[in-house]
This record gives structure tokens, C-alpha cells and sequence, in this order.
């Protein structure tokens, strides 16, 4: 079946800084999701992005379907996007691991 | 309702005891997603629905897992003689239309949290 691969497994910020975290897929899809797992569980929608880019705020996001991989872009991080950002593919979601998300005050 | 909710929120059972999810969509929503994570296993599908019918059951981990949907809304995931190895977080997802890939984006419950011991 598909692969997902996440980069970074974890990553430390200080609060205002900027970050990138990176999803690469072993196959076409057509459907790619990233969310945000708070602390609480919660999954949370950020974008749907098969291909393309979108901008939500402070999130940004860049899929390259040719070759297979998503870029998620966090600028001026703030306490409250620590968590897990998960990368996720296909109509029956394969997930990758996830980045864990620090944000230092 | 204004996001697919769950019930319980936690559920703590004896090893052998059958265990019943329920997990109410977005109104509107015809597709219909079970998923589970574990600390080993991370985030798996379980099963989907597109309306009532549940055409890929392959991610139910044994024959003691099942599922059922009536009416096109609310599920049911049922766990018989529920073994330690079942403890996790149960996620129910749903989106539009499995069918119309430009709204298939899936928007989770705040999930079930099983402990079997």
C-alpha cells in the first residue's frame, strides 16, 4: 500500500518563528489532508491539498503531486500551534507518523 | 449538528466484555470513516460507509469488530470479547460525498478512548 513519510519526527521552536514540515508519498493520490492533533486529541482540518498551494492565515500549504510530496509552511509560531501535524493520502486515510510540534514561549 | 460527535468520551471495560461506539456525522454527510490510534500502531483506518453500506471492511484488525450504520447517519462500532490490545483512541470521521473528490475532505470526532484491562 502507500507510504507516508514525515520530517521532521520533532521539531522545537522558539514562539515567532518561522518552520516548514514536509509529507512525502510512495504513490499518486488524489486526495491529501493535513491536520493539526492538539493536546486535547482533537484532529483538526488545516487544508485539503491534493496539489497546489493555499494559504490560511499564518499556514500556508504546497502540494507536488508529480513528485509525490506536501510542504506545510508555519510562520510566526505561537504556543498555541504545539501539537502534531499529521500528514494523510487517499479516500481511506493513510497517515503518516507525524511532526511534533514544540512552540517555546 | 456542527461536528461529528462521539459517545462515550472514554470507556473503561473488563478483557473479554463487548464494547459499543457511536459516533453521530455532520448532518448532510453521507460517507462515514472509523479510524483508530494507538501508541504502537499510530493512525489506521478501520472501515468506511457510503451511506449505509459498508463496501471496504478491510482495516477491522479480527472478526470480533464490526460496524453498522442505519439511515445514513449515525454508527455503530461494536468490539466483542475485547482483548488489552484493543485499548485506543476510536476516531469517527465524515465528509460530503466519498464520490465528489473536490469535497471529500474528512472531519473528525473528538474520538473514543477505550481501555480494556
Amino acid at each position: 500500500g502507500i507510504q507516508v513519510e514525515q520530517s521532521p519526527p520533532d521539531l522545537i521552536l522558539q514562539e515567532g518563528a518561522n518552520s516548514t514540515l514536509r509529507c512525502n508519498f510512495s504513490d499518486s493520490v488524489n486526495n491529501l489532508q493535513w491536520f493539526h492533533q492538539n493536546p486535547w486529541g482533537q484532529l483538526i482540518n488545516l487544508f485539503y491539498i491534493p496539489s497546489g498551494t493555499k494559504q490560511n492565515g499564518r499556514l500556508s500549504a504546497t502540494t507536488v503531486a508529480t513528485e509525490r510530496y506536501s510542504l506545510l509552511y508555519i510562520s510566526s509560531s505561537q504556543t498555541t500551534d504545539s501539537g502534531v501535524y499529521f500528514c494523510a493520502v487517499s479516500l481511506k486515510l493513510v497517515f503518516g507518523k507525524g511532526t511534533k510540534l514544540t512552540v517555546n514561549p | 449538528g456542527a461536528g461529528v460527535s462521539q459517545s462515550p468520551s472514554n470507556k473503561v471495560t473488563e478483557k473479554g466484555k463487548d464494547v459499543e461506539l457511536r459516533c453521530d456525522p455532520i448532518s448532510g454527510h453521507t460517507a462515514l470513516y472509523w479510524y483508530r490510534q494507538s501508541l504502537g500502531q499510530g493512525l489506521e483506518f478501520l472501515i468506511y460507509f457510503q451511506g449505509n453500506s459498508a463496501p471496504d471492511k478491510s482495516g477491522l484488525p479480527s472478526d470480533r469488530f464490526s460496524a453498522e450504520r442505519t439511515g445514513g447517519s449515525v454508527s455503530t462500532l461494536t468490539i466483542q470479547r475485547t482483548q488489552q490490545e484493543d485499548s485506543a483512541v476510536y476516531l469517527c470521521a465524515s465528509s460530503y460525498d466519498l464520490f465528489v473528490l473536490s469535497t471529500d475532505t474528512q472531519y473528525f470526532g473528538p474520538g473514543t478512548r477505550l481501555t480494556v484491562l
